[in-house]
């Protein structure tokens, strides 16, 4: 079993939608959950870090579940901008020092007009 | 404020030989972590480098090094090339100690080997 899965997509969504991704991970003792976005042949940029109490950015909700192990980020009002893939992403810490970051395989997003 | 650069941009290497990427950190930061990303996957962690020693390493083999500078550049060096090796390699800085995942990346190299 993948450490992060997450669904690959494609999310075919029209502008103003509303959508979710969610993810799951495997290792109860990963202690800090991340967003990243990634455009076609560019590198990963950190969209948003996740928090058990919820957190929000804009347009941008990201959900942490430790109980379940799940993660979510719902976009509103989707814009063309947004067409990118998502990352899902866990941080393993080693006793205190920083630890490597373990992401998913990416869903990809695609609005249309 | 200089971001992480990476260099070259591009490579193309035949299977068997070697191959030495470079990174230099983001202003500031010391940490330099290296990623392997296949098509349609996401970044495989390889290998931190802190303080000009590598702190943890990745579950790839030992044909994968890697080197840090005083100045905090870093190399990462894949020899007995293989197929398989053909991916974008990149490079993520960061500040020991300091906040986790807020990791920088760079453009990467896309490695491939024929």
């Amino acid at each position: 079993r993948k450490e992060v899965e997450q669904d690959p997509g494609p999310f075919n969504v029209p502008e103003g939608a509303t959508v979710a991704f969610n993810c799951t991970y495997s290792n109860s003792a990963s202690q800090s959950f991340f967003w990243y976005r990634q455009d076609c042949r560019k590198e990963p940029k950190l969209l948003m870090s996740v928090y058990s109490s919820g957190n929000e950015d804009g347009r941008f909700t990201a959900q942490l579940n430790r109980a379940s192990q799940y993660i979510s980020l719902l976009i509103r009002d989707s814009k063309l901008s947004d067409s990118a893939t998502y990352l899902c992403v866990v941080n393993r810490d080693y006793g205190g020092s920083q630890g490597n970051l373990i992401f998913g395989k990416g869903t990809k997003l695609s609005v249309k007009p | 404020d200089a971001g992480v650069t990476q260099s070259p941009t591009h490579l193309i290497k035949t299977r068997g030989q070697q191959v030495t990427l470079r990174c230099s950190p983001k202003s500031g930061h010391d940490t330099v972590s290296w990623y392997q990303q296949a098509l349609g996957q996401g970044p495989q962690f390889i290998f931190q480098y802190y303080e000009e020693e590598e702190r943890q390493r990745g579950n790839f083999p030992d044909r994968f090094s890697g080197h840090q500078f005083p100045n905090y550049s870093s190399e990462l060096n894949v020899n007995a090339l293989l197929l398989g090796d053909s991916a974008l390699y990149l490079c993520a800085s960061s500040l020991g100690g300091g906040a986790v995942g807020k990791q920088y990346f760079g453009p990467g190299t896309r490695l491939t080997v024929t």
